[in-house]
């Protein structure tokens, strides 16, 4: 059974700091891999999506990287804001259903 | 806003009574995901549709629950004779393939 873990649960740095989030998953054998950001309360944004053929992507200040034969993402956050501060979840499907399989997030705040 | 529009926002029920629930996905969008999220946890996988066709249910989606996307457009969540223990947020994504896109979500408390 597919099992996604997330590490830290919690973060706090200050502002202007680069931060990773670590994403580990059970079963090598995925489609894709997203993460999402999810303020209080509210639905989930989709940041980046990574195929499973596919090493990484970026987006502005984001980086997120797959490496399926360790079972393991990252999301690399440059340079901080307080406007960061936010529930950020790893997801991947591994049938063609697409259905997502989440973890349970890291929770950051990001200190002005 | 063309986005998933899920309403209500927030519902109140007491313990007993049937609460539905709906959703309006981007247009066009075939696919059509039912999530459930407990405080703290990340989302869980409910329900699935492709166009009205309801292709896969969790083991979570017990007899009190329903779910239907008549003619490939909304689709609603039904909770019978709700219990406590279905407080969450409950979700719906949309997709046209790779990509999911989230409404708000449905808050439910059962008191």
């Amino acid at each position: 059974k597919q099992e996604v873990t997330q590490i830290p649960a919690a973060l706090s740095v200050p502002e202007g700091e680069n931060l990773v989030l670590n994403c580990s998953f059970t079963d090598s054998a995925i489609y894709n891999l997203q993460w999402f950001r999810q303020d209080p309360g509210k639905g989930l944004t989709s940041l980046l999506l990574i195929q499973s053929s596919q090493r990484e992507q970026t987006s502005g200040r984001l980086n997120a990287s797959l490496d399926k034969s360790s079972g393991r993402s990252t999301l690399y956050i440059a340079a901080s804001q307080p406007g960061d501060s936010a529930t950020y979840l790893c997801a991947l499907t591994a049938d063609s259903s697409y259905k997502l399989i989440f973890g349970s997030g890291t929770r950051l705040l990001v200190r002005p | 806003d063309t986005g998933v529009s899920q309403n209500p926002r927030h519902k109140i029920t007491k313990r007993g009574q049937n609460v539905t629930f709906r959703c309006d996905p981007i247009s066009e969008h075939n696919r059509l995901y039912w999530y459930r999220q407990t405080l703290g946890q990340g989302p869980e996988f409910l329900t699935y549709f492709q166009n009205e066709a309801q292709l896969e249910k969790s083991r979570l989606l017990s007899d009190r629950f329903s779910a239907e996307r008549p003619k490939g457009s909304f689709s609603t969540l039904e909770i019978q004779r709700t219990e406590q223990g279905d407080s969450a947020m409950y979700l719906c994504a949309s997709s046209p393939s790779l990509n999911a896109f989230f409404g708000q979500g449905t808050r439910l408390t059962v008191v």
